[in-house]
């Protein structure tokens, strides 16, 4: 499997709703990633897991809540949003490979939700 | 703070011809990746370059490392239509899972 599966594709909800995007991964992957990605502009980082601990918060707000329940498994859960939070939500997975051993971080992408806040 | 700069950020060509996608980055490293987004999808890893002079070539593309310019470029040899998407230069700070941070993409539109 290399693959990274992320669920639901497509999200609508209101201002008031509680929602959650699930992302899953089986090829060993150690590190998650969370990246938001507005129209016609790149992805941006928001959360990193690394060995299903959260490694790396870029400042995001707290209605936006990651969760890892396990290597495999990556949540966002997802509070009060705004309609400006609506975008594609791309989760990724990665090997952890550091500098010493020269290896690539190469990120594997989900096909991405893509969430719409009204 | 790392930046990632690629131009141009809108090519349009047609097919057949050659042209290059240029990526600068502000801090050193030496992992530069290249990935491509068609329409409304995901990201696609096209090639990772490791190493000062790293060269490699699927098809018609091409891409190039010159970690003291920190410059990468990426090559496009008798373009067709195929090859239209956004394409992304991506660079990490190495050690571990730091994530990666995207240039703003190039936006190539190939005509028949």
């Amino acid at each position: 499997d290399t693959e990274v599966t992320q669920t639901p594709k497509h999200l609508v909800m209101g201002m008031t709703n509680k929602k959650s995007l699930k992302c899953e991964q089986h090829m060993g992957h150690r590190a998650m990633y969370w990246y938001k990605q507005k129209a016609k502009k790149p992805p941006e980082l928001m959360f990193v897991y690394s060995y299903e601990k959260l490694s790396i918060n870029e400042s995001v707000p707290s209605r936006f809540s990651p969760e890892c329940p396990n290597s495999s498994l990556l949540n966002l859960h997802l509070h009060a949003l705004q309609p400006e939070d609506s975008a594609l939500y791309l989760c990724a997975s990665s090997l952890i490979s550091g500098r010493g051993f020269g290896g690539a971080n190469v990120l594997t992408f989900g096909a991405g939700s893509r969430l719409t806040v009204l | 703070e790392l930046k990632v700069e690629q131009n141009p950020l809108f090519l349009s060509m047609q097919e057949g011809k050659n042209y290059t996608i240029y990526c600068n980055y502000s801090t050193t490293s030496d992992r530069l990746y290249w990935y491509r987004q068609d329409p409304g999808k995901s990201l696609e890893s096209l090639f990772v370059l490791l190493s000062n002079g790293a060269v490699k070539q699927e098809g018609r593309l091409m891409a190039s490392l010159d970690t003291k310019a920190r410059l990468s470029t990426l090559h496009i040899t008798a373009a067709v239509h195929d090859l239209s998407a956004t394409y992304f230069c991506a660079v990490d700070m190495g050690g571990g899972a730091d994530g990666l941070t995207f240039g703003k993409g190039t936006h190539l539109i190939i005509q028949p």
